[in-house]
């Protein structure tokens, strides 16, 4: 899996709780992604970074904040989770611009 | 109106089989195309890429473009139930684009 690994693999909360999923990548890639995969969207761009303390937003940025303080690692945090943030998450990474984006294997996250 | 557009199946064929699977997209400015293939419970990953128009292949996979009429395609030959899978098209203006647009992803079934 291209060395990436996100925690938890599962997780359930509640509304109005904060949540932080993280990515940890081996491959000292520069680039890092957050998706979110959802029945009916496909894979949906949350955040991104091209460097340690560089993000943007992505499409579906609302309500996720994000932090790269290493290169290696690229977390997600939901500030105050909503029912409507249920999804599966899933962190990308890739070496160059024009290098093929590899996927860890997905964060299951229900809020109740 | 979403910008690419993916039957999500279910479909399901009989082993041996040639498949087709396809995506509309309704913004020109797409140029890069990708098909990824992702099984149960793990994250995508890229099977074929194509740049603007034109067939590309690779071995019993066949990635195809027609841009004047926004459609792609990928045809699986042979098709083996480890085929079986969510297969996903994705597509940018170029190779180097920070934001892809997904489809939905079609499910595929190939039933020995």
């Amino acid at each position: 899996d291209a060395g990436i690994t996100q925690s938890p693999r599962h997780k359930v909360t509640e509304t109005g709780t904060p949540v932080t999923l993280r990515c940890h990548q081996t491959e000292n890639h520069r680039y890092m992604y957050w998706y979110r995969q959802d029945p009916g969207h496909g894979l949906r761009l949350i955040h991104y970074s091209y460097g340690v303390k560089d993000t943007d937003k992505g499409e579906v940025s609302d309500g996720y904040s994000v932090s790269r303080s290493k290169t290696e690692d690229f977390l997600l945090t939901l500030e105050s989770a909503t029912s409507s943030q249920t999804s599966v998450y899933f962190c990308a990474i890739r070496a160059g611009r024009n290098s093929p984006l590899h996927f860890g294997n997905g964060t299951r996250l229900t809020v109740t | 109106q979403k910008e690419v557009e993916q039957d999500p199946g279910p479909l399901s064929v009989p082993e041996g089989a040639i498949v087709s699977l396809n995506c509309t997209y309704s913004n020109s400015a797409f140029q890069y195309f990708m098909w990824y293939r992702q099984y149960s419970r793990k994250g995508p990953e890229l099977l074929m890429y194509t740049y603007s128009s034109g067939n590309k292949e690779d071995g019993r996979f066949t990635a195809q473009v027609d841009k004047s009429s926004k459609y792609i395609s990928l045809f699986i030959r042979d098709s083996q139930p480890s085929d079986s899978a969510t297969y996903l098209c994705a597509m940018s203006p170029y190779q180097g684009a920070q934001k892809l647009v997904f489809g939905q992803g079609t499910r595929l079934t190939i039933n020995p």
